[in-house]
């Protein structure tokens, strides 16, 4: 069946490193891939997404290309502030089916 | 306005209670969703309501009940609260026909059995 891996956390990073958060997936067909955040106490918001292999998706600087040939869609930010603490969801949604798969989430912090 | 809404916010209450917590949204979207997310912030889908039909029912205590009046609104009974039922559950909608559109989630009710 269809699943997603990603990368465990908790992560710790300083402000202005760089965010590398791995997903990886499986699936029959063509999936659409998203990148969800969930802020302390909140429900989780769309981040960016990809419909098709080689699309890029991007927003509020941090980035995710879909590649078809590893089937991976890891997330990339240049510079992590602050205010990106949060954990960080990858997701499918089947082509087949109407289901989302989500990953287990990775926790991200930054410190000043 | 609010997409996709979702009554309380916390609910504190005791074991052995039936509680329910309610969920609309105004998206026109056909289909709705119940996640629990654990202490560990892991996501489980429990159960799928396309068109007010139940098409995903996951392995879930049969205490843990969906209705869904009307395709905008799909509730969660529980009966007989346990401590393990303690969690933030949320509901989300997405659009049938639409494969490459998002899930749009609530903010989330904080279950606490005491």
């Amino acid at each position: 069946g269809d699943s997603v891996t990603q990368m465990e956390g908790p992560v710790t990073l300083s402000e202005e490193a760089c965010l590398t958060i791995n997903c990886t997936y499986t699936a029959t067909g063509y999936p659409s891939l998203f990148w969800y955040v969930q802020y302390p106490g909140e429900g989780l918001q769309l981040l960016l997404k990809a419909t098709k292999a080689d699309d890029k998706g991007s927003n509020k600087g941090f980035e995710a290309t879909y590649r078809k040939e590893t089937t991976s869609f890891h997330l990339e930010k240049g510079s992590v502030q602050v205010s990106d603490s949060a954990v960080y969801f990858c997701a499918l949604r089947s082509f087949t089916g109407n289901q989302f798969y989500f990953g287990t989430g990775t926790s991200l912090t930054v410190i000043p | 306005d609010t997409a996709v809404s979702q009554t309380p916010k916390y609910l504190v209450t005791q074991m052995g209670n039936d509680k329910s917590i309610k969920c609309e949204q105004n998206l026109g979207h056909d289909t709705m969703y119940w996640y629990k997310q654990d202490s560990k912030k892991f996501l489980k889908i429990m159960f799928s309501y396309n068109n007010k039909e139940l098409i995903i029912n996951e392995t879930v205590p049969n205490r843990f009940s969906p209705k869904s009046p009307d395709k905008a609104h799909l509730n969660l009974h529980i009966n007989s609260l346990e401590l393990g039922d303690s969690a933030v559950y949320f509901c989300a909608s997405s659009q049938d026909r639409l494969r490459d559109t998002e899930a749009f989630f609530g903010q989330g009710t904080r279950l606490t059995v005491v």
